[in-house]
């Protein structure tokens, strides 16, 4: 069974700190996909990015990058020199090629920037 | 161009009352999927449609729970009987493409409905 952990449940810091958000799953597919979302106040998710299993290239958008791998199962996020706009819980999801169309979630983490 | 709209976006309901939930999907996506969200929880899959075929309902809850997408566009998700565990965000997200197999793109979310039983 396809699982999503989000071990942080609140990460607070200061505008301009960097900020590491984890995230560990447990899937027995080879084949599945990674996605990480934001969800500001408004409550819409925000499609951030998406990994495939075959591909362990970390990746790079601007302040954001992403590091994944396999041998422990994770794949983490971090914000360089965060801002406050960046406030807002931050869900990491899995999906596996033999399950269908579920879509597992995190629980989420709260991230608060301060100014 | 619209993104995911639903409707109403704030739904009282007494227990016992039937409640319909409105998504509009982006014009064109094939992928329609609908989610639960507990507060302070992640989203929890319910239904899945591949235009107007609904080919996964595992997440569904219970019988008291119905969703259709009757001309491949716009869905309705119906609970029936409400109880107050039904009380949570229903978030719909839609895919341009059909989703599954090697095929999970990204799905884009409405702003959900927030469903209040009392």
């Amino acid at each position: 069974a396809q699982k999503v952990t989000q071990a942080q449940t609140e990460i607070s810091v200061v505008e301009k700190e960097d900020v590491t958000l984890d995230c560990v799953y447990e899937t027995r597919d080879t084949t599945y996909y990674l996605f990480w979302y934001k969800q500001p106040p408004s409550g819409e998710l925000v499609f951030l990015i998406r990994r495939n299993s075959f591909d362990e290239q970390n990746e790079i958008s601007g302040r954001y990058s992403w590091n994944f791998q396999k041998s422990t199962s994770s794949f983490n996020f971090t914000i360089t020199a965060s801002q406050v706009v960046d406030s807002a819980v931050y869900f990491c999801a899995l999906s596996e090629e033999t399950s269908g169309s579920r879509l597992t979630f995190g629980e989420g983490t709260q991230l608060t920037v301060n100014p | 161009g619209a993104g995911v709209s639903q409707s109403p976006r704030y739904k009282v309901a007494k227990r016992g009352q039937d409640v319909a939930l409105r998504c509009d999907p982006i014009s064109g996506h094939v992928s329609l999927f609908w989610y639960q969200q507990a507060l302070g929880q992640g989203p929890e899959f319910l239904t899945y449609f591949q235009n107007e075929a609904q080919l996964d309902k595992s997440g569904l809850p219970s019988d008291r729970f119905f969703a259709e997408r009757p001309e491949g566009s716009v869905s309705t998700l119906k609970i029936q009987r409400t109880q107050q565990e039904d009380s949570a965000v229903y978030l719909c997200a839609s895919s341009l493409v059909p989703w599954g197999g090697r095929s999970h793109n990204e799905q884009f979310f409405g702003p959900g409905t927030r469903l209040t039983v009392l």
